[in-house]
Order: structure tokens, then sequence, then C-alpha cells
């Protein structure tokens, strides 16, 4: 079973609307963190924004947010007001055993290619 | 923020042959480095764990004896792609993870494509 899901293999959105990317896990683990990176045709990884399991609130960095929902095990990114800069692809990280030390790599999803349009 | 560079950006080798690529910490010392393989529209696939000081960790399916990781210091991670041919064509992206302890704490390099012809 896959531990990373995002459906969305590519979406197409207006500029300054706001954005959701889907993203499900699957981990038995109590204790893990869950990352989204974007990655623009030029390769490089840029983080985004991380949730643990055990934080209460969501996740905000500027435009980005993560909609934590741990029961349904979904972690989706909103980012709000998009802009032509955001096109890029997206991806959805996990590492687990944070308890065990963390020290185990991210396992990532297939990402979504986001084009926002003028 | 923390600086991960890597080296070369890009390469192109015959068949055959070994290239080898370094994945260095510039301002922070790193006790733990990840290598991933990125195929052309696909996501990263983690490839190993390399701690400074002793012997990676290697995924099911990686062949450890074709990707030779070596992490003899805490800014120095390298891997060797030992007689390369055309299917290990790809985007190779090392990530390092600092001493601080926060768990969000990995920093990636811009990744190296490799072209064997």
């Amino acid at each position: 079973a896959q531990k990373i899901t995002q459906t969305q293999p590519g979406m197409f959105v207006q500029e300054k609307e706001a954005v959701t990317l889907d993203c499900t896990y699957d981990t038995s683990d109590p204790s893990y963190g869950l990352f989204w990176y974007k990655q623009p045709s030029s390769g490089e990884m840029i983080f985004l924004i991380y949730q643990g399991s055990y934080d209460q609130q969501n996740a905000t960095e500027g435009r980005y947010s993560l909609n934590f929902q741990k029961a349904r095990k979904s972690a989706n990114l909103v980012i709000s007001a998009s802009q032509l800069g955001d096109s890029a692809m997206y991806f959805c990280a996990m590492r687990e055993d944070l308890s065990g030390g963390g020290a185990d790599g991210l396992t990532f999803g297939k990402g979504t290619h986001l084009i926002i349009q003028p | 923020g923390a600086v991960v560079s890597q080296h070369p950006s890009w390469v192109i080798c015959k068949s055959g042959t070994s290239v080898k690529i370094e994945c260095r910490s510039l301002d922070f010392q790193a006790t733990t480095m990840f290598w991933y393989r990125q195929f052309p529209k696909q996501s990263l696939m983690l490839m190993a764990t390399s701690n400074e000081g002793s012997k990676a960790t290697y995924e099911q399916g990686v062949e450890k004896d074709k990707f030779l990781i070596n992490h003899a210091s805490l800014t120095l991670s390298t891997l060797t792609v030992t007689s390369a041919h055309p299917e290990d064509s790809s985007f190779y992206i090392c990530s390092a993870r600092g001493t601080s302890g926060r768990t969000y704490e990995q920093y990636f390099g811009p990744g190296t494509r490799l072209t064997v012809t």
C-alpha cells in the first residue's frame, strides 16, 4: 500500500484563486511528520511547510497552510491567493518514527503538477 | 537558512564508467545525509541513509555495490555510481539533517542530473 497518496496528477488554477492540493497518508506510527515541498522545473526541492502528528494546530507559513485532519489521515496543502510563480510540482512527504529519533528519510507522494493561469 | 550543495550539477558519462557525486553541507554539520533518486516526471525515491563514520543503510532494491556511499565527515557525503548503465540515468538529490534536533530540519541539495550514454 502506498504510504503517501496524491490523487491530483495535475491542476489548472486561475491566478489569485486559492488552491487545495490533496494528500492522504498511511502509517501505524503514532509519531510522524508531514511535509510539503515545491519543485520548480529547475529541480530544487523547496521546503514549504511541516506538520507534526502531535501538533494541535494546523501549520501555517505565509500563504501556505496545512489542513491536517488526523482521523482522516489527510494533510492537504492550501495556497491562498495563488501567483504565477506558484506553478511547479508539489510533493507531500512523510517521516515516520519520530520518537525513535526520526533518522529515516522521507517517503514522497507522486506529486501534483500545479499550473497557475493568468 | 542552511545550505546544501551538490557537485556536479550535471554529468554525462559513458556506459561502464563510474561517476562520483558530492553532497556538502556548507554552513552546518550534518550527522545524517540521505540520497534520493528521481526519474523523469516521477517522485523522489529514497535510496540510502548515511551517517557520518558508519556504513550507509540502503533501501530495499537498491544495490549497495553499485551505489557506493561514503560519509567521511560531518559536511560531506559522496555517492559513486559504479559501472553506470543507461538505466542509471536519473536526477540524484541529497538532503542533510542537522544536529539541532528539530524534526523538520532537512535541507535538500540542488540535485545532480546524470546521463549515461
